[in-house]
């Protein structure tokens, strides 16, 4: 199993960023995918959550409304769009594998992408 | 949401000791269909992603050596380090996921005293 993300980097304060994570080694289909976030030297925070046919979503309501997770099966990788970033956006987003399907339990992690939120 | 307290926020334990984090959940994690707690552990060292330690409070990931191991349900739950390596010097979270947002502790800073 190997989750790798892309896409971070700097961007101003109400832009926008798409990371993406690109599965291996699984069934993608058959796994809820999730984001994590970490900001810098702090805890972690699940961010949103994803089903294997792409039709189910749940975000934490920091990022409704902000933020859409996707997933294309046939490249077997997971988006996460992000608009209208904020400083507090500001973290190392993880994509993780989830062995209880909604049910967040981490049991494959990517080593994360750095987003920073700044002018 | 559900807001978890772990206790300490960090700890000091001599090579070969027990250590001992306590997780305390502001409501039960305890599901009454399957009577499993919805409450797991994570190992994060620097530079790394979280690994998983346990599930369901007390199962203990596949590789994860038996020197972890989780205990408790309800709304308090511990997470114990029965002789202490060195290379156990980590962050480690509980994290609860009987309701969204999957919610984290604030984290335990273990060390080698």
């Amino acid at each position: 199993v190997q989750l790798v993300e892309s896409g971070g980097g700097l961007v101003q304060p109400g832009g926008s960023l798409r990371l993406s994570c690109a599965a291996s080694g699984f069934t993608f289909t058959s796994y809820w995918m999730h984001w994590v976030r970490q900001a810098p030297g702090k805890g972690l925070m699940w961010v949103s959550r994803i089903n294997g046919d792409g039709r189910t979503t749940g975000y934490t309501d920091s990022v409704k409304g902000r933020f859409t997770s996707s997933r294309d099966n046939a490249k077997n990788t997971l988006y996460l769009q992000m608009n209208s970033l904020r400083a507090e956006d500001t973290a190392v987003y993880f994509c993780a594998r989830s062995r209880d399907g909604y049910n967040f339990i981490g049991d494959y992690w990517g080593r994360g992408t750095l987003v920073s939120v700044s002018s | 949401d559900m807001v978890l307290t772990q206790s300490p926020d960090s700890l000091a334990v001599s090579l070969g000791e027990r250590a001992t984090i306590n997780c305390k959940s502001s409501q039960s994690v305890l599901s009454s269909s399957n009577n499993n707690n919805y409450l797991v552990w994570y190992q994060q060292k620097p530079g790394q992603p979280p690994k998983l330690l346990i599930y369901w409070a007390s199962t203990r990931e596949s590789g994860v050596p038996d020197r972890f191991s989780g205990s408790g349900s309800g709304t308090d739950f511990t997470l114990t380090i029965s002789s202490l390596q060195a290379e156990d010097v980590a962050v480690y979270y509980c994290q609860q996921c009987y309701s969204t947002p999957h919610t984290f502790g604030q984290g335990t800073k273990l060390e080698i005293k």
